[in-house]
Parts: structure tokens; C-alpha cells; sequence
């Protein structure tokens, strides 16, 4: 089946030591998104990919940097986690940006930062 | 600031019963919005979502309407089943203007079906 994969699933590091978890795609997407979800907060959308063109929120701290090899693939890397990184970390993608069409979500990578 | 609120963290309903959601939103620039529900451990699906064009939109058991004056819109389940436990986000984004496309999401309803 077509899906959006995130590896691994939980994932435990050190504080100030650089991580990266990563995304990938069967259903060819054009559009790749990186969302932070905290307990009992809404997903907040950190970055996107429209193809090859990287697009940044504007309150997205620096730590946080992305990369996309190639269309299935998406990485999230944070420079150096803080005890404030541990989140959910939710994969999307979608075919369009802007318009009528849903996103479809990975089944998360839940950080620990120890 | 929240453009897009789910002020019920928590319903509880009987099987069989109607299951009512609810959202409100303050951008009048969302022009599109959506449903996904949530079990533990899993990511977000999508399940059913409306153009501001419209004001209700129907898929079998769920159904969602849309009140621009109000700048609300619900997300009706009957009837309610046991499996329809989870929590349900809200989604909104805009065709235009700052940030468009981006979807903006509330902090989520949990419900609980009980059989």
C-alpha cells in the first residue's frame, strides 16, 4: 500500500546531541511537511518541501534544519536537542500546496531527550 | 495566538448516540477545512472535509457543517461506535494570503464511545 513511513518510531537521545529522524513516501507527493506535536497541543507545522523548494515557518528556531534527497525521501535534523524538543514529530505529504487536498501524516517519531 | 480552537479537550457519548464535535475559527482568510482523527500511536488520518463554498458536507456515518458567519463548524458521527474512539483534530488552511496552504490544526477533541 502507498504510505508515508517515519523511522523509527521512538527514538531517545542525549541533550545537545545532533538527531535525525526521517520520512519517506510511496505515493509520489509533491509536497513534504514536518509538524511538531507536543502533549495536548495542535501539530504545529515546522517546514515544508514543494518538490526541491524548501519553505521555513517563520517562528521555526534554527536548531531545527530539513533536507530532501529526492522526492520520497524527507530528514528532519535537530542541531542540538533540548529538553523542549521532546515532541511527536509527524511526517506529511500532499500533493498540492494551497489548494483542495488533504495531507496524509506518517505514524509519528516520538523524540525523548535525556 | 489560535486561529483555529477546539475548546471541548474531552466528549464522552453512548453507542448508538449522535457525536457532535465542534470548531471554531478566527481567520475569515481559511477557506478549506478538514477533519482527521487520531488513535494512540499512530499519525493523523484524514477523514472528511469541507470547502467554504459549501455548508455541509456528508461521508456515511459522519457529516460536517460549516457556519462562515459564525466561523464554526462541527463534525457530526451517528451513529456512534466504539471504534470511533480517538481524538479528533480540526484543520483549517487558506488558498490565500500569508501562509497558504499551510494547514493549521486545533489541540484535538478526544472522544470515547461507550459501548
Amino acid at each position: 500500500d502507498a504510505m508515508v513511513i517515519q523511522n523509527p518510531r521512538y527514538q531517545v537521545t542525549q541533550f545537545g546531541k545532533p538527531v535525525t529522524l526521517s520520512c519517506s513516501q510511496t505515493l509520489n507527493h509533491n509536497v513534504m511537511y514536518w509538524y511538531q506535536q507536543k502533549s495536548s497541543q495542535a501539530p504545529k507545522l515546522l517546514f515544508h518541501y514543494y518538490d526541491k523548494d524548501f519553505n521555513n515557518e517563520a517562528d521555526t528556531p534554527d536548531n531545527f534544519q530539513s533536507r530532501r534527497p529526492n522526492t520520497s525521501f524527507c530528514f528532519l535534523d535537530i542541531r542540538s536537542p533540548g529538553l523542549g524538543d521532546a515532541a511527536m514529530y509527524l511526517c506529511a505529504t500532499s500533493r498540492a500546496f494551497g489548494g483542495r487536498t488533504e495531507a496524509f501524516f506518517g505514524q509519528g517519531t516520538r523524540l525523548t531527550v535525556v | 495566538d489560535q486561529q483555529v480552537k477546539q475548546n471541548s479537550p474531552s466528549l464522552s457519548v453512548q453507542e448508538g448516540r449522535i457525536s457532535i464535535l465542534n470548531c471554531d475559527y478566527t481567520n475569515s482568510m481559511f477557506d478549506y477545512f478538514l477533519w482527521y482523527k487520531k488513535y494512540p500511536a499512530e499519525g493523523p488520518t484524514f477523514l472528511i472535509s469541507i470547502s467554504s463554498i459549501k455548508d455541509k458536507n456528508e461521508d456515511g456515518r459522519f457529516t460536517v457543517f460549516l457556519n462562515k458567519s459564525a466561523k464554526h463548524l462541527s463534525l457530526h458521527i451517528v451513529p456512534s461506535q466504539p471504534g470511533d474512539s480517538a481524538v479528533y483534530f480540526c484543520a483549517a488552511s487558506a488558498r490565500y494570503g500569508g501562509s497558504q496552504g499551510n494547514l493549521i490544526f486545533g489541540k484535538g477533541t478526544k472522544l470515547s464511545v461507550k459501548p
